[in-house]
């Protein structure tokens, strides 16, 4: 196991175009984060799935924004429309509820997505 | 009342000096604290964490403080080296999601 990975790692779109990026977790981790993070900040909550089930979305992801989970593997974030506010780098984490004691789930390198 | 607030915002330190960067939440809903260390292009990596049961948590050269009823805890980083040069994030855990809230960030720079 390798780690959660991401894809692209670097994104750069017009506005007005859509984008999706792909998050493959640790395989036997049954839940999964998208957390977003602008330069100079710490990264801020997106949404989150246990398998498959999508249980809570951040009010910051507007209806622009949609995640899915699949199967409860990997999952995909899509962002329609992309304005120049979109760009930041996108995280992904995953943790398992199997095992409480790690506290901290393992995150992705992240997708850099730079609108012009 | 979600808000991890941390300090300072940046660090400069000499080479075998002690590093300590502090936070402070209001959310009494976290039940575990971790900290996160984040080098440039690259995720947070998890570094140490710490229950709120629990006042000291000391991993290698990183101790956590953690004072429940001020609630606020703080990372010290003793024998400070170049490599640790890095941003460091603290965060708040919610209990049930597991959902982390994490503090602005603070960009340590080690010098030789």
């Amino acid at each position: 196991d390798t780690g959660v990975s991401q894809d692209p790692r670097h994104k750069i779109t017009k506005r007005g175009q859509n984008v999706t990026f792909r998050c493959d977790p640790i395989s036997e981790h049954n839940r999964l984060y998208w957390y977003r993070q602008t330069l100079g900040q710490g990264p801020e909550f997106l949404t989150y799935f246990q398998n498959e089930a999508q249980l809570e979305k951040s009010r910051l992801l507007s209806d622009r924004f949609s995640a899915e989970r699949p199967k409860g593997s990997f999952s995909t974030l899509e962002i329609q429309r992309t304005e120049q506010g979109d760009s930041a780098m996108y995280l992904c984490a995953s943790s398992s509820t199997q095992d409480p004691r790690k506290v901290g789930y393992t995150f992705g390198s992240g997708t850099r997505l730079t609108v012009v | 009342q979600q808000q991890v607030k941390q300090s300072p915002q940046s660090l400069i330190v000499q080479k075998g000096g002690i590093s300590i960067i502090n936070c402070a939440y209001e959310n009494t809903a976290f039940d575990y604290f971790p900290w996160y260390q984040q080098f440039p292009g690259k995720g947070p990596a998890l570094l140490i964490a710490i229950r709120p049961d629990v006042s000291e948590k000391k991993e290698g050269r990183f101790t956590i403080s953690f004072n429940k009823s001020a609630k606020q805890f703080s990372l010290h980083i003793m024998d400070s080296q170049p490599g640790d040069s890095a941003t460091y994030f603290c965060a708040g855990r919610l209990d049930s999601s597991y959902k982390l809230i994490f503090g602005s960030g603070t960009r340590l720079l080690v010098r030789p």
